[in-house]
């Protein structure tokens, strides 16, 4: 298995402009967490998913951020608009059950300039 | 509410030394916890879990921690540092019920192993 992918790896724009994340759980996982991290807050949790639904959303900073699962293999977690403090790298986790091991991403490095 | 608390920011050891990196837990309810290592620029990998079975779990690369109810602890061990241990390793706690996907994450203890 591929393991979690995430693209881009990278990510450098603009203030005001709009990004999105992409994510790619592993096969037959039916969880789906998005993390930021950065050094002023560590590790947060953003949101979660289960079968595609948003079981947790208390953790997204604020309406800028949205995320959508629109079927089982793929996620996005959009910025609209981009500001410099969303700066962070941006995991994407997936686990086989409920309370299983989350099994993380490589993450997207998003530098808002 | 759940939290963790990783003493010590960041580890300095020898190569062929023991590590012990540590993390207190806080949680209303019995725990499951973790440990993860993040190396630079990469993902984070999990070293090894506790659920309620044995307190003495076993992770990869010879790590292993001790689940301490009375102490609230569960430390991180391995007897004998390589240079590729080198890397950042989070304490994390999760609970039952219905709060038991959400991990919460330790601040990080950023381990450098020496020559």
């Amino acid at each position: 298995d591929a393991g979690v992918i995430q693209s881009p790896r990278h990510e450098v724009t603009e203030m005001g402009q709009e990004v999105t994340l992409r994510c790619k759980p592993i096969s037959g996982h039916d969880y789906l967490f998005w993390y930021r991290q950065t050094m002023m807050r560590g590790l947060e949790l953003l949101i979660y998913f289960n079968n595609n639904v948003p079981i947790d959303d208390s953790g997204m900073p604020e309406d800028r951020f949205s995320a959508k699962m629109p079927n089982a293999s793929f996620s996005t977690l959009k910025i609209q608009p981009s500001e410099p403090r969303d700066s962070a790298v941006y995991f994407c986790a997936s686990s086989g059950k409920y309370r299983g091991t989350q099994y993380f991403g490589p993450g997207t490095r998003l530098l808002v300039l | 509410a759940q939290s963790v608390t990783q003493l010590d920011s960041h580890v300095s050891v020898s190569e062929g030394t023991p590590v012990l990196l540590r993390c207190n837990y806080s949680s209303s309810y019995s725990p499951s916890l973790f440990w993860y290592v993040q190396h630079p620029n990469k993902g984070l990998q999990l070293l090894l879990k506790y659920t309620s079975a044995a307190t003495l779990v076993k992770g990869i690369n010879g790590f292993e921690a001790e689940f301490k109810k009375s102490e609230t602890s569960f430390h991180l061990t391995k007897p004998s540092a390589h240079m590729s241990d080198a890397a950042e390793y989070f304490c994390v706690v999760t609970v039952r019920g219905g709060g038991g996907n959400k991990l919460t994450f330790g601040t990080g203890t950023q381990l450098k192993v020496e020559l």
